[in-house]
């Protein structure tokens, strides 16, 4: 069971749509971070956030806006995305940003662009 | 910059066997933290195990050990007896204090009845 709950599981959204991913994680972290994933490639860090203040923009384009309304919670909000887009979108957190905090990552959100 | 090498894009163990996976990384850092995690189809990044760049001491959990050799900049994975839900993607990962996880591009295993 993972103990970092992403919904939706899957989303279709067309370009000029608006969706939010949500992200929940009840373990008490302070840090809690946004990834995408393509296929047969790593995760790339998109977001990170610690004590719910965006720490890091990893240059990712406007159309994804990261909201941390509580330090439980973790949403990423899109708009006017591109095909281009279409990835699996992973959430994680960690205990702390310290680079000895393990990542807890969810089971992700199938994004697909039309 | 860092980087981190996984060179094999695919391994094959049989059940029972044992495996090793390969991981070298590049960096000019004395400390930081190694991890290696699987990704099973199931989509979750699952940690198998991490290692500190000053313990000495290779890093055991269960079934899973590290040969972390600091000098040659290699962290590689042996996976004993292995398992069919041993089957998945693994990613090794490089951290040094205030920055990012670094992935490597992953070793697909495949594990034979």
């Amino acid at each position: 069971d993972t103990e970092v709950t992403q919904t939706p599981k899957h989303l279709v959204m067309g370009m000029t749509n608006k969706k939010s991913l949500k992200c929940e994680q009840h373990m008490g972290h302070r840090a809690m971070y946004w990834y995408k994933q393509k296929a047969k490639k790593p995760p790339e860090l998109m977001f990170v956030y610690s004590y719910e203040k965006l720490s890091i923009n990893e240059s990712v384009p406007s159309r994804f806006s990261p909201e941390c309304p509580n330090s439980s919670l973790l949403n990423l909000h899109l708009h006017a995305l591109q095909p281009e887009d279409s990835a699996l979108y992973l959430c994680a957190s960690s205990p702390s940003w310290r680079f000895n905090s393990p990542l807890h990552f969810g089971n992700g959100t199938r994004l697909t662009v039309t | 910059a860092q980087t981190v090498t996984q060179s094999q894009p695919e391994m094959s163990v049989q059940e029972a066997e044992t495996v090793t996976l390969s991981c070298t990384y590049d960096t000019s850092e004395s400390d930081y933290y190694l991890f290696w995690y699987k990704q099973p189809p199931s989509r979750q990044m699952i940690l198998v195990i991490r290692q500190e760049a000053y313990k000495q001491q290779n890093a055991t959990e269960n079934r899973f050990s590290v040969n972390f050799q600091k000098a040659a900049k290699s962290f590689s994975l042996k996976i004993s007896d292995s398992q069919l839900g041993d089957a998945a993607m693994y990613f090794c990962a490089y951290r040094r204090p205030t920055d990012k996880l670094i992935f490597g591009t992953g070793t697909r295993l495949q594990v034979f009845p």
